[in-house]
């Protein structure tokens, strides 16, 4: 079965706390594509990055950083020094190579607080 | 570069109704794919066209939702008719391309989504 789990429904932080958003996967394909997506309060979903699994390099785009491991099924997002603005509910997805819809957890929503 | 645009952003109908949503891709991209939120649920996927054509309708809950691809380029999607289990959030996401190589670039940019209220 596919499936991705996002046990933290909402996180509370206050503004320049470091925050780690978690994302566990299942899937038997050895070719996947993981993403994460941001919803913010305007409703659209965002793009915020896509790995594959065999690059398990983490990595790092100014505040964001993701953490990608395959021993544990892991790919876990961290923001660093957190803002107001990135208040807004992040979702973890999963796609396999052989079908190609995003499987998706069911989101984390994230409140910073000035 | 023009995103995914959906319209209308809100719509609220009886039950029985008939409504219909729009999806315009991103220019050139290929796959068309349609999703679903309710209410306290995960984002489920509904359907997905490459061009003109029905890939993978495997999402699609029942046959009160019809989706065409009229030429490949925009998108409806029709329910007809709404039953209350019906509301949500309805996005529409485009790719370029899938193609076989693990370097493919298969993301999927997201519209801003139709929230539908069935009454």
């Amino acid at each position: 079965a596919q499936k991705v789990t996002q046990a933290q429904t909402e996180i509370s932080v206050v503004e320049k706390e470091d925050v780690t958003l978690d994302c566990v996967y299942e899937t038997r394909d050895t070719t996947y594509y993981l993403f994460w997506y941001k919803q913010p309060p305007s409703g659209e979903l965002v793009f915020l990055i896509r790995r594959n699994s065999f690059d398990e390099q983490n990595e790092i785009s100014g505040r964001y950083s993701w953490n990608f491991q395959k021993s544990t099924s892991s790919f876990n997002f961290t923001i660093t020094a957190s803002q107001v603005v990135d208040s807004a509910v992040y979702f973890c997805a999963l796609i396999r190579r052989s079908q190609g819809n995003l499987i998706f957890g069911k989101g984390t929503k994230l409140s910073v607080k000035p | 570069e023009a995103g995914v645009t959906q319209f209308p952003s809100h719509s609220v109908i009886e039950k029985g109704q008939t409504v219909t949503l729009r999806c315009d891709p991103i220019s050139g991209h290929d796959n068309l794919y349609w999703y679903r939120r309710v209410m306290g649920k995960e984002i489920k996927f509904l359907l997905h066209f490459v061009k003109e054509s029905k890939q993978d309708e495997s999402g699609m809950p029942n046959n009160r939702f019809l989706a065409e691809r009229t030429g490949g380029t925009y998108s409806t999607l029709k329910v007809q008719p709404a039953e209350l289990e019906d509301s949500g959030v309805y996005f529409c996401a485009s790719s370029q391309d899938r193609g076989l190589q693990l370097t493919t670039t298969d993301t999927q940019y997201f519209g801003p989504g139709t929230r539908l209220t069935v009454l």
